[in-house]
């Protein structure tokens, strides 16, 4: 069974990067798609962007000039950094590994970490 | 971005009873494969989200045959045949036909 855990800073300042690592067990990150995604009261879920094992990306526009994505598969974990947060970035951030193979749909997710940007 | 709306964002329901949530997008999700390209998840309290329905009408593994997912286009609806305990949450619709995947705005199925 696969899992998902992610990990990193419940508090971060504004204006700085928020960063993130997810830390895959029971399965191997290559073949397939991974992803973030964030639920915020304000603003549900969103997702942020995704990362192939071999390391091509994309990102929501919303956030692409903000974010980047990077994966270490000698270690079966993949990464998020999110520049410049404010307070409106406060969210629980899972990471989720998608299939995108024309089935589409996110079959695992983390439990999910919440982030708080404040002073 | 494709803007997914979900109807009604709160569903109070008896157990034993039949539940129904609608799904609509901003532009149809029928891709020329003849799939139509809409997730259906649950969130249960405290926990992340879990896949039910995947290509508008397939179940996941494991997920109960009294869920139902039907719709084409741009009319989804997503349905339970009895309401059990086991059920509440919040249920989710989300398109994965193009990035960025974007989701509905989640129902809220209680217990009455």
């Amino acid at each position: 069974q696969v899992q998902l855990q992610e990990s990193g800073p419940g508090l971060v300042k504004p204006s700085e990067t928020l960063s993130l690592t997810c830390t895959v067990s029971g399965g191997s990150i290559s073949g397939y798609y991974w992803s973030w995604i964030r639920q915020s009261p304000g603003k549900g879920l969103e997702w942020i962007g995704y990362i192939y094992y071999s390391g091509s990306t994309n990102y929501n526009p919303s956030l692409a000039s903000r974010v980047s994505m990077s994966v270490d598969t000698s270690k079966n974990q993949f990464s998020l950094r999110l520049s410049s947060v404010t307070a409106a970035d406060t969210a629980v951030y899972y990471c989720t590994r998608d299939r995108r193979d024309g089935y589409n749909y996110v079959d695992y997710w983390g439990q999910g970490t919440l982030v708080t940007v404040s002073s | 971005d494709i803007v997914m709306t979900q109807s009604p964002l709160s569903l109070p329901v008896t157990l034993g009873e039949p539940a129904s949530i609608s799904c609509r997008s901003s532009q149809s999700l029928l891709y020329s494969n003849g799939h139509n390209y809409v997730d259906w998840y649950l969130q249960k309290p405290g926990q992340s989200p879990q896949l039910i329905i995947y290509l508008a009408s397939n179940r996941a593994s494991g997920v109960p045959d009294r869920f139902s997912g039907s719709g084409s286009g741009t009319d989804f609806t997503l349905k339970i045949s009895r309401v059990e305990a086991e059920d509440v949450g919040v249920y989710y619709c989300m398109q994965p036909l193009e990035t960025p995947w974007t989701f509905g705005q989640g129902t809220k199925v209680e217990i009455k």
